[in-house]
């Protein structure tokens, strides 16, 4: 049974360009989160999804971020116009419906954006 | 707003040591807190504690909770430079699915 998959691993962008990264969760789980880590820091909550729908999205900057779990296909994290603060780590976790309530998650091995 | 808060930021022991890291929170309609190691790559689960005063034990390491006092801490015993990483505290928000955590313990085990 795959764990959650993550893609690309390392991203370099220059400053404007879009970063889109990928996740695939584990099989039979209906729940993707999105967060980002600083250096040095924790992990920060951005995004909680389920299939075609955005539960909460408070975490997340208003402009230039926007994510999605369609249908079929792994979630996207889409960063638009980034900007050097942007350059971080973004981890995907997923879950199954069952432990909504206790909160485990099972994280990808995350996604090390760069911004040149 | 949730709030976790961990203790110590960093901590540097010798292999043999025993260390005690601390987490403290502040949440609304508190259900579980969890404990995950982090080396370099995806935090991994450790601990879920929802009961004050029940240990939880895996090896040498143990947590238990304290729900009065609002705290949680994670021992562990004989450590080994294989321990170290980051220790991240965590409690999740249940209207949402989403997780508050701490901005973690990293510790450091010397040969």
């Amino acid at each position: 049974n795959a764990g959650v998959m993550q893609n690309p691993r390392h991203l370099v962008r220059r400053r404007g360009q879009e970063a889109r990264l990928r996740c695939s969760p584990m099989k039979g789980h209906s729940h993707v989160y999105w967060y980002r880590q600083l250096p040095e820091e924790g992990l920060k909550f951005m995004v909680y999804l389920q299939k075609e729908n955005i539960i909460d999205e408070s975490g997340m900057p208003k402009e230039r971020f926007s994510a999605e779990f369609p249908k079929e296909g792994p979630s996207i994290l889409r960063i638009q116009q980034v900007v050097r603060g942007d350059s971080a780590a973004y981890f995907c976790a997923s879950s199954p419906p069952t432990n909504r309530g206790t909160g485990e998650l099972f994280f990808g091995e995350g996604s090390r954006l760069t911004v040149l | 707003e949730d709030k976790v808060v961990q203790s110590p930021l960093s901590l540097v022991v010798h292999e043999g040591d025993t260390v005690t890291l601390n987490c403290s929170y502040e949440v609304t309609n508190f259900r579980s807190l969890l404990w995950y190691k982090q080396e370099k790559k995806a935090p991994t689960f450790l601990f879920m504690l929802t009961s004050s005063g029940i240990e939880k034990k895996s090896g040498r390491l143990s947590s238990i909770l304290d729900k009065k006092e609002l705290f949680s801490i994670l021992n562990i015993t004989a450590t080994q430079t294989g321990d170290s990483a980051v220790y991240l505290c965590a409690v999740p928000n249940t209207n949402a699915g989403k997780s508050t955590f701490g901005d973690g313990t990293t510790l450091t085990v010397k040969p």
